[in-house]
């Protein structure tokens, strides 16, 4: 099983800054297959990268994901008020099981 | 308007069964492979469960094996997932998740059911 780690736990920033959300894996995920969710309070995760890269249908151009092998990056260029959220990454190589990290909280400054 | 919506989450004892439905709509539903991911309160998400798309093939995560039960009814457009002899670790938001065209990743989730296993 591969676990992802997720860091930093807890991220504070301000609307406008720029924000950079690390996942790691316990070993390589091939062929790129991880993804990004967003999680807002009260509401189910959303969609936001696949393929390590694809922005998601809809999904605004601040956000990019980058990364390969075990490192994986989700970077949001200018935050807006309403990307203060939890994000988890997802890697859906080695699978089932699909496994998630534990999340980071990406928190008003 | 594409749609995944829960239902049968309750309060139920350790020891309990339960079965969740969650029906699906505005997408060709047995096109695709359907899943379980649950969240206990304050937590991550944990994937529980899936089923191919003619519920030929299933599958577990290691914490429910031999407990819970996947199923669909392709003519119902409609998803279940029967838990027996539930813990108090099985306390959980229920999300049925839909996989994008056997991708592997989630495309579609529905607002989730709360199951609380509690004496």
């Amino acid at each position: 099983e591969i676990v992802l780690t997720q860091s930093p736990g807890t991220l504070s920033l301000s609307p406008g800054e720029r924000a950079t959300l690390s996942c790691r894996a316990s070993q390589s995920v091939s062929n790129n297959y991880l993804a990004w969710y967003q999680q807002k309070p009260g509401q189910a995760p959303r969609l936001l990268i696949h393929g390590a890269s694809s922005r998601a249908t809809g999904i605004p151009d601040r956000f990019s994901g980058s990364g390969s092998g075990t490192d994986f990056t989700l970077t949001i260029s200018r935050l807006e008020p309403e990307d203060f959220a939890v994000y988890y990454c997802q890697q859906y190589d080695s699978s089932p099981p699909y496994t998630f990290g534990q999340g980071t909280k990406l928190e008003i400054k | 308007e594409v749609l995944l919506v829960e239902s049968g989450g309750v309060v139920v004892q350790p020891g309990g069964s339960l079965r969740l439905s969650c029906a699906a709509s505005g997408f060709t539903f047995d096109d695709y492979t359907m899943h379980w991911v649950r969240q206990a309160p304050g937590k991550g998400l944990e994937w529980v469960s899936l089923i191919s798309w003619d519920g030929g093939s299933t599958n577990y995560a290691d914490s429910v094996k031999g407990r819970f039960t996947v199923s669909r009814d392709n003519s119902k457009n409609s998803l279940y997932l029967q838990m027996n002899s539930l813990r108090t670790e099985d306390t959980a938001l229920y999300y049925c998740v839909n996989e994008h065209w056997g991708d592997g990743y989630f495309d579609l989730w529905g607002r989730g059911t709360l199951v609380t296993v509690s004496s």
